[in-house]
């Protein structure tokens, strides 16, 4: 069936780098742009990015830009959410949302020393 | 960038009530205007899309309206289901969603 399966729960120190990776299934995977969202505990949804799967072209908003990297390998229908110099604050469910309506099921990241 | 805002951040209604999200854009976003629900420990669920379409499948006591900076959510007749944080979100100009809307039942 149509799904966006997450990699599971992470924990990292302050200063590390984490990968999330989403892989997707039942669908034409270039066909659709991918979004990465994160909520951290309690708290609201924030945008991080979106990456087109034809062809890998990258949008980031500027409070992650020089930290995040996204990318997708067209072989196994993955795409990737690279986070690094992680804070304490980074501590979040990362979500991957194909366009608006296909979500996964989220990744707890925890930042903690 | 776009900030997106909402009100009330949080309200309490009765099974039956109609009710209503407010959701303010910093500068013209035209209709490009999405309404979320999302239930705890849950993926958010695109509820409305492009203001005032309702996604397929989507209960039709749920509705949106507006255009340019102020947009409005109803929910016509609150079931207890309807329980869960509502989110706008703009994606006129990259995509920012509102603080979010905690709604709950009296």
């Amino acid at each position: 069936q149509v799904q966006l399966v997450q990699s599971g729960a992470e924990v990292k120190k302050p200063g590390a780098s984490v990968k999330v990776s989403c892989k997707a299934s039942g669908y034409t995977f270039i066909s659709y742009y991918m979004h990465w969202v994160r909520q951290a505990p309690g708290q609201g949804l924030e945008w991080m990015g979106i990456i087109n799967p034809n062809g890998g072209s990258t949008t980031y908003a500027q409070k992650f830009q020089g930290r995040v990297t996204m990318t997708r390998d067209t072989s196994t229908s993955t795409v990737y959410m690279e986070l690094t110099s992680l804070r304490s604050d980074d501590t979040a469910v990362y979500y991957c949302a194909r366009e608006e309506r296909l979500w996964g099921q989220g990744t707890l990241v925890i930042v903690s020393s | 960038d776009i900030q997106m805002t909402q009100s009330p951040s949080s309200l309490s209604a009765s099974v039956g009530d109609r009710v209503t999200i407010t959701c303010q854009a910093s500068q013209d976003i035209s209709n490009y205007l999405n309404w979320y629900q999302q239930k705890p420990g849950k993926a958010p669920k695109l509820l409305i899309f492009g203001a005032s379409n309702l996604e397929t499948g989507v209960p039709s006591r749920f509705s949106g309206t507006g255009s340019g900076t102020d947009f409005t959510f109803t929910i016509s007749s609150l079931q207890p289901e309807d329980i869960a944080t509502y989110y706008c979100q703009q994606y006129d100009n990259l995509y920012t969603f509102g603080p979010g809307t905690k709604l709950e039942i009296k």
